[in-house]
């Protein structure tokens, strides 16, 4: 079994909706981080959180929120979607006692908005 | 402000030679540098590391070189084969912060 899941795998939106995306992991891991790729932009920090009442803002926050619901689970919104927030969205965990703090990643998900 | 660069978009080397992947940063305070592998669709994978107190780090065919007066680093496959064909990232860190990302080098191993 995968240890960082992520839900849904792809969705299809449209302008305006809400729409929640979540990240569950297994690795026991505190930090947790959300990320976007676009075409020749690579990853960008959207939020990130070092234990569950820790909530950090990243390089590209607007238009997202995040929730850290417990340990293991990091889910993020889009409070209305725009079609610029079309990417993929990977979900990290990291732990702070590895020396160089390898972040593992999900699969993705796949977000189309109309 | 990129803190890490990946100047080159796209890379192409044919199987059984040398790749070379390269990465400049700006951010002298980093201390760990990390290599990530990303094949379409799937989340990007570790691959190899470099603390900012080395200057070469080896793990099979893989080795990672850091100019640290140069501020720059670079991943060196050897010998390539086809399945090594992916987006490469670059990441640095430096203290208790995320890591930061270059915009990604595609290789391609031409069989």
């Amino acid at each position: 079994d995968a240890d960082v899941t992520q839900t849904p795998r792809n969705r299809i939106t449209k302008t305006g909706k809400r729409i929640m995306l979540e990240c569950s992991q297994t690795k026991g891991h505190d930090r947790m981080y959300w990320y976007r790729q676009d075409p020749g932009l690579g990853l960008r920090l959207i939020y990130y959180s070092f234990d569950v009442k820790d909530i950090n803002k990243g390089e590209i926050s607007d238009g997202y929120s995040v929730s850290r619901q417990a340990q293991a689970k990091f889910s993020l919104s889009l409070e209305s979607a725009i079609p610029n927030q079309t990417a993929l969205y990977f979900c990290a965990t990291s732990d702070p006692r590895d020396i160089q703090e390898t972040q593992y990643f999900g699969p993705g998900t796949r977000l189309l908005v109309l | 402000d990129q803190q890490v660069k990946q100047n080159s978009p796209s890379l192409s080397v044919q199987e059984g030679r040398i790749s070379i992947l390269n990465c400049d940063y700006t951010n002298s305070m980093f201390d760990y540098f990390l290599w990530y592998k990303k094949y379409p669709a799937e989340g990007p994978t570790f691959l190899i590391s470099i603390s900012s107190i080395k200057d070469k780090n080896e793990d099979g065919r893989f080795t990672v070189f850091l100019n640290k007066s140069a501020k720059h680093l670079s991943l060196h496959i050897v010998p390539s084969q086809p399945g090594d064909s992916a987006v490469y990232f670059c990441a640095a860190r430096s203290g208790n912060t995320p890591l930061v990302f270059g915009k990604g080098t595609r290789l391609s191993v031409i069989a």
